[in-house]
């Protein structure tokens, strides 16, 4: 089946301890992405790849960090979280070419840090 | 400015009846791409339909079509015959531009109530 799968789904942690949120696709996708989600807000990206070994920022990247070395997987990782990156993240892939592509999304990954 | 907006933060409607949802874009690119996706309670993204800049004619699915009024930069989704299934969050979306900096922008939501 095609999907993209996200680890862990649901995540509580304290301020300061490192955390990853795995992301892994089965769909040969080059194009990978990270959104989060807030209320009222929608869903705003935060770093996004092109292919192995090419990543760029998004809108909201402050405290993240990312990395591409394999083309199924496209971890999130944060150094050191804060409560204001308390959210629903959503990774996301497609292909790269084509006019309407749709993103595939994982199931969300609720994270609170105290 | 908002690039996308959705004016419309909840609605109810009947179960069997059919339902406009608003988004307006803002953009200057002539190339981009609007889609709709759909967040049930459990917190899915379920991608429902796309319309091209390009596109003749306004994008069907099922029972989903989009109102494409591109002087007025308006892509409404009409969800025809109402289930209760269709209660969710509704999300309009933007692509801009055809290069390879594949961004979807989101707008804040629309959350439907379909009512028995």
């Amino acid at each position: 089946e095609a999907q993209v799968t996200q680890n862990p789904r649901y995540l509580i942690t304290v301020t300061g301890k490192k955390l990853t949120v795995t992301c892994s696709q089965n769909m040969n996708h080059e194009y990978m992405s990270w959104y989060r989600q807030d209320p009222g807000l929608g869903l705003r990206q935060i770093y996004y790849s092109m292919n192995v070994e090419v990543t760029d920022k998004g809108d909201v990247p402050e405290g993240y960090k990312v990395s591409r070395k394999e083309k199924r997987n496209f971890p999130l990782i944060l150094e050191s979280p804060s409560p204001n990156q308390t959210s629903l993240y959503f990774c996301a892939s497609s292909f790269e070419t084509g006019d309407d592509n749709e993103q595939f999304f994982g199931p969300g990954t609720r994270l609170t840090v105290l | 400015a908002q690039k996308i907006t959705q004016t419309q933060p909840g609605m109810f409607v009947q179960e069997k009846e059919a339902v406009t949802l608003d988004c307006t874009y803002d953009t200057s690119d002539p190339s981009y791409g609007l889609f709709w996706y759909k967040q049930p309670s459990s917190g899915e993204m379920i991608f429902l339909i796309y319309q091209g800049s390009y596109d003749q004619q306004n994008a069907t699915e099922g029972r989903y079509s989009l109102n494409f009024q591109k002087a007025r930069k308006s892509a409404n989704l009409v969800i025809s015959a109402s289930q209760l299934g269709d209660s969710a969050m509704y999300f309009c979306a933007m692509r801009e531009g055809m290069d390879s900096s594949y961004k979807l922008i989101f707008g804040s939501g629309t959350r439907l109530l379909v009512r028995p």
